[in-house]
């Protein structure tokens, strides 16, 4: 059974980084059949994907084009677990995020309410 | 990006009685290597994240109660849930996981009549 434990701060300033990271047990992040993805939700957008990391023989990176450009995501094998980090937040960015695994997503982590403050 | 509309916005159920939710992808989300569609149904509780329930568009997730069910295919799904309990109050979401993005509808909020 994979569990994944979110941590990361709950405000960030704007034109500042967020950076979250999501630690995985029960898993491994190299595994070559699992996919780690960050999804945030917020009233005005609703659920949305933002983009994943997959290990097939090496790393595959996905992101939503909304966020591409100021979206990184990175996956660290020595301490099984992968982390966001979204540049040059704005107000706009405020959500509760997430990161789940697989395609159908069938593990969560808790969720981490995010505030840009302006 | 496939669009995901799901009607209705809320509906309100008797205890016992049926609830039904459709979705409505904008195009087909037809996976060609095992000939099953992609689509999920996910339960969402306040303060919780979204919960698995079914995937390949009719398979439960291990643990999901058998009064759930998802149906469909093409472009018209639907989940089901035979027997309204009082602990299914909550918003559900279709996805689809055919191509990327990965895209959500817009929910449907279950309440006890």
């Amino acid at each position: 059974h994979v569990q994944l434990q979110q941590s990361g701060p709950g405000l960030v300033r704007s034109s500042q980084t967020l950076s979250l990271t999501c630690a995985i047990s029960g898993d491994s992040v190299s595994s070559d059949s699992a996919a780690w993805n960050w999804i945030r939700q917020s009233p005005s957008r609703g659920l949305e994907w933002l983009g994943r990391t997959y290990y097939r023989s090496t790393w595959h990176y996905d992101y939503a084009v909304s966020v591409k450009s100021r979206m990184t995501i990175n996956a660290d094998t020595s301490k099984n677990q992968f982390s966001l980090q979204l540049n040059s937040v704005t107000p706009e960015d405020t959500a509760v995020y997430y990161c789940a695994s697989g395609w159908s997503l069938q593990y969560w982590g808790q969720g981490t309410l995010v505030t840009v403050s302006s | 990006d496939i669009v995901m509309t799901q009607s209705p916005d809320s509906l309100a159920v008797s205890l016992g009685e049926r609830a039904t939710i459709n979705c409505k992808p904008s195009q087909s989300i037809l996976y060609s290597s095992n000939n099953k569609d992609s689509l999920a149904w996910y339960q969402q509780k306040p303060g919780q994240p979204p919960k698995l329930l079914i995937y390949w568009a009719s398979t439960r997730e291990s643990g999901v109660p058998d009064r759930f069910s998802g149906s469909g295919s093409g472009t018209d799904f639907t989940l089901t849930i035979s027997s309204l309990q009082a602990g299914d109050v909550a918003i559900y979401y279709c996805q689809q996981y055919q191509s990327l993005p990965l895209t959500f509808g817009g929910g449907t909020k279950v309440e006890i009549k």
